[in-house]
C-alpha cells in the first residue's frame, strides 16, 4: 500500500493561513488523495479529496504537486476549532480494499494559538 | 440531520467479559464500517459492511471479535473474553455507497466512538 508521511505536530497563529505538508513518494496513478482530521473527543471528519487538480471547498484548499508526490492542505485563516489531528490518507479506486478502507496515520497535530 | 451515532460513549468491563456496541449509521446509508483507535494513534480497520453482509471483515484481529448488521442498519461489534489490550475507542462510520471513485456518495461520516476499558 502507498504511504504518506506527515510532520507529527505544527502550530499556527490564530487567524493566519497553515499548510500541512504530506509526502507520498510512492502513490500509484489511481490514488486518490484524502485528507481527514479529528477534533477532541470526536470521529474523524472529512476535510477534502483531490487526483490531481489543486481543490478548493467551504473547508480547506488541497494543493498537489505536479508530480502527485507530495500535497498539501491549507486553512486560509486558522481558527481555535481548526485545532485537531489531520490525517492524509491515499484511496485507491482500483484496489478492492483500497477504495473503501480509510487507512490512517498517526497524521499531524494542528494547535492554534489564540 | 441526525449523524452517525454509538451506544455506550464508554464501556467499563472486567477481563473475560463480553461486550457489545452499537452503532446508529446515517439513515440510507448502505455501507457501514468498524476502526478502532488506540491511545495516539490513527484509526484502524476492522470491518466493512455493504448492505447486510459483511464485504470485508480482514480487519477483525481474532475470533473474540464479530460483528452483525441484520437489517442492513444498526451495527453490533461484539467482543468475546475481553482482554486488556481490547481496550481502545471504537470507531464506527458510514456511507451511502462504498467502493468506487471518490465522492460525496462514498465519503464516511464517523461517528463520536465508544471507549471501551477493560479492567
Amino acid at each position: 500500500d502507498a504511504k504518506t508521511t506527515q510532520p507529527n505536530s505544527m502550530e499556527s497563529n490564530e487567524e493566519e493561513p497553515v499548510h500541512l505538508p504530506c509526502n507520498h513518494s510512492t502513490i500509484s496513478g489511481t490514488d486518490y488523495i484524502h485528507w481527514y482530521r479529528q477534533l477532541p473527543s470526536q470521529g474523524p471528519e472529512y476535510v477534502i479529496h483531490g487526483l490531481t487538480s489543486n481543490v478548493n471547498n467551504r473547508m480547506a484548499s488541497l494543493a498537489i504537486a505536479e508530480d502527485r508526490k507530495s500535497s498539501t492542505l491549507i486553512l486560509h485563516r486558522a481558527t481555535l476549532r481548526d485545532a485537531a489531528v489531520y490525517y492524509c490518507i491515499l484511496r485507491d479506486v482500483d484496489s478492492g480494499a483500497g477504495s473503501y478502507q480509510l487507512t490512517f496515520g498517526k497524521g499531524t497535530k494542528l494547535s492554534v494559538i489564540p | 440531520g441526525a449523524g452517525v451515532s454509538q451506544t455506550p460513549s464508554n464501556k467499563v468491563t472486567e477481563k473475560g467479559k463480553y461486550v457489545e456496541l452499537r452503532c446508529d449509521p446515517i439513515s440510507g446509508h448502505t455501507a457501514l464500517y468498524w476502526y478502532r483507535q488506540s491511545l495516539g494513534q490513527g484509526p484502524e480497520f476492522l470491518i466493512y459492511f455493504q448492505g447486510t453482509g459483511a464485504a470485508d471483515d480482514s480487519g477483525l484481529p481474532n475470533d473474540r471479535f464479530f460483528a452483525v448488521r441484520p437489517e442492513g442498519s444498526v451495527s453490533t461489534l461484539k467482543i468475546q473474553r475481553t482482554e486488556r489490550g481490547d481496550s481502545a475507542v471504537y470507531l464506527c462510520a458510514s456511507s451511502l455507497t462504498g467502493q468506487g471513485t471518490p465522492s460525496t456518495h462514498n465519503e464516511q461520516f464517523f461517528g463520536p466512538g465508544t471507549r471501551l476499558t477493560v479492567l
